[in-house]
């Protein structure tokens, strides 16, 4: 059981921005992490897109569009991502991540579906 | 260009082991943290083990739902990473990955499969 909770599917249009949360458990505060985003498509290992703690500590993957960013709900303890002006290739799996000091913890991922 | 390929993996009968390996290339190995993931079929990803480098001991962590079965180890001089793997189970089935999960860094991955 993924510790932390994303959204099992999305469905949205293209051109549309997409909004994929990560909520982290309640008494894990999401301002101590650096949110790590994954994007998987059928039959391949997943691709790093980037990671987020703040806006002066965050990375994007090497190659990954600008139209991929991520940022924090502080009110809703989760990390976000941003995937805006969406295109038909970007219908996959997005996995979150994080390090919890002793263990990489993924959550359960969320199917993205462009249409 | 930077590349991790992983090796290994096959079919195995329950209660048996496997080694898998892990070749880097194209970045300084010995100075990287290197991560095993796995996926069954169908499934999410999990994290298993991770092993730190030389100046921090080659420390390793595991998964509770591996710890006591699964070893990881490296070899910095051949630029390796291994994954050994006892007492296996139906439930270990899946695409083994290697990797540097906080770097991006991915190999291809390996199947193994557990069946009698």
């Amino acid at each position: 059981q993924a510790v932390l909770t994303q959204p099992s599917s999305l469905s949205a249009s293209p051109g549309a921005s997409a909004s994929l949360t990560c909520t982290l458990p309640s008494g894990i505060n999401v301002g101590t992490y650096r949110i790590y985003w994954y994007q998987q498509k059928p039959g391949s290992p997943p691709q790093y897109l980037l990671r987020y703690k703040s806006d002066s500590d965050k990375q994007q993957g090497s190659g990954v569009p600008s139209r991929f960013s991520g940022s924090k709900d502080a009110s809703a303890n989760a990390g976000i991502l941003l995937i805006s002006g969406l295109q038909f290739e970007d219908e996959a799996d997005y996995y979150c991540m994080i390090w919890n000091g002793s263990a990489w913890v993924f959550g359960g991922g969320t199917k993205v579906t462009v249409l | 260009e930077v590349q991790l390929v992983e090796s290994g993996g096959g079919l195995v009968q329950p209660g048996g082991s496997l080694r898998l390996s892990c070749a880097a290339s194209g970045f300084t190995f010995s100075d990287h943290y290197m991560d095993w993931v796995r996926q069954a079929p169908g499934k999410g990803l999990e994290w298993l083990a991770r092993i730190k480098n030389k100046a921090n001991s080659y420390t390793t962590d595991y998964a509770a739902s591996v710890k006591g079965r699964f070893v990881i180890s490296r070899d910095d001089s051949k630029n390796s990473l291994y994954l050994q793997m006892n007492s296996l189970k139906t439930e270990d089935t899946a695409v083994y990955y290697c990797g540097d999960l906080g770097s991006g860094i991915w190999g291809q991955g390996t199947m193994v499969t557990v069946s009698s």
